[in-house]
C-alpha cells in the first residue's frame, strides 16, 4: 500500500532560522496536502498541491510538490515561537495516508 | 459555520468494554474520515463514509466498525477494547477529495 514517509522526526530551530522538512511517497501522487498540528490541538489545513513542480507560499512557508509527484517539501524561513507543532504532509484522495509528521520546536 | 463536533471528548474503560463515538460534520459536507493517533504511530486511517456508505477502509481489525446517517453523522465503535486501543480518535469531514476539517478528537484510554 502507499507509505508516506517524513523526515526528520524532531527539528530543533534557533528562533530566526530557517529549516525544511522533507516529504516522500512509495507510490506517484494526485495531490499532496500539508497540515499543522500545535500541541494539544487538532490538524489544521495549511495547504493542497496537485501540480507536478508546483510552488506555493504562505507568508514565511514555501510548499513544494516535487517533478514526479512522488515529494514535497515544506521550507520556514525566520521561524518564530508560532510555528511550533507537528507538521503533517498526506498523500491520496479519499484515503489519505499521513506522514509520522516532523515535530519542530523553537529556541527563543 | 460550525467546525466539526466529535463527542465525548474525553473517556476512560476497561479492557473488554466498547465504545461508541459520535462525529457531527460541517453542514454540507458528505464524506467523513475517522483516524487513529497514537504518539508511536502518528495518524492512522481507519474508514470514510460517504453518503451513508464505507468507500474506504484502513488496515485495523474487525473490532472497528462505523457507520454514517443520512444526515452525515457518523459513529465508529470500538468492540473489546485492549490496551493498545488508547489513542486520540479524530474524525474529519470533507467536501470530497479536498482538504480534511477535523474536530478536536476523542481521546480515549483504556484501563
Amino acid at each position: 500500500g502507499q507509505q508516506v514517509m517524513q523526515i526528520p522526526q524532531y527539528q530543533h530551530v534557533q528562533e530566526g532560522e530557517d529549516f525544511t522538512t522533507y516529504c516522500n511517497s512509495s507510490t506517484t501522487l494526485s495531490n499532496i496536502q500539508w497540515y499543522k498540528q500545535r500541541p494539544g490541538g487538532h490538524p489544521v489545513f495549511l495547504i493542497q498541491l496537485v501540480k507536478s513542480g508546483e510552488v506555493k507560499k504562505q507568508k514565511r512557508l514555501t510548499f513544494q510538490f516535487g517533478e514526479a509527484k512522488k515529494n514535497s517539501s515544506l521550507h520556514i524561513t525566520a521561524t518564530q515561537t508560532t510555528d511550533v507543532g507537528t507538521y503533517f504532509c498526506a498523500g491520496g484522495d479519499y484515503k489519505l495516508s499521513f506522514g509520522a509528521g516532523t515535530t519542530v520546536t523553537v529556541r527563543a | 459555520k460550525a467546525g466539526v463536533t466529535q463527542t465525548p471528548r474525553y473517556l476512560i474503560k476497561t479492557r473488554g468494554q466498547q465504545v461508541t463515538l459520535s462525529c457531527s460534520p460541517i453542514s454540507g459536507h458528505r464524506s467523513v474520515s475517522w483516524y487513529q493517533q497514537t504518539p508511536g504511530q502518528g495518524l492512522q486511517f481507519l474508514f470514510e463514509y460517504f453518503s451513508e456508505t464505507q468507500r474506504n477502509k484502513g488496515n485495523f481489525p474487525g473490532r472497528f466498525s462505523g457507520r454514517q446517517f443520512s444526515n452525515s453523522r457518523s459513529e465508529m465503535n470500538v468492540s473489546t477494547l485492549e490496551l493498545g486501543d488508547s489513542a486520540l480518535y479524530l474524525c474529519a469531514s470533507s467536501l470530497g477529495a479536498m482538504q480534511l476539517f477535523f474536530g478536536e478528537g476523542s481521546r480515549l484510554t483504556v484501563l
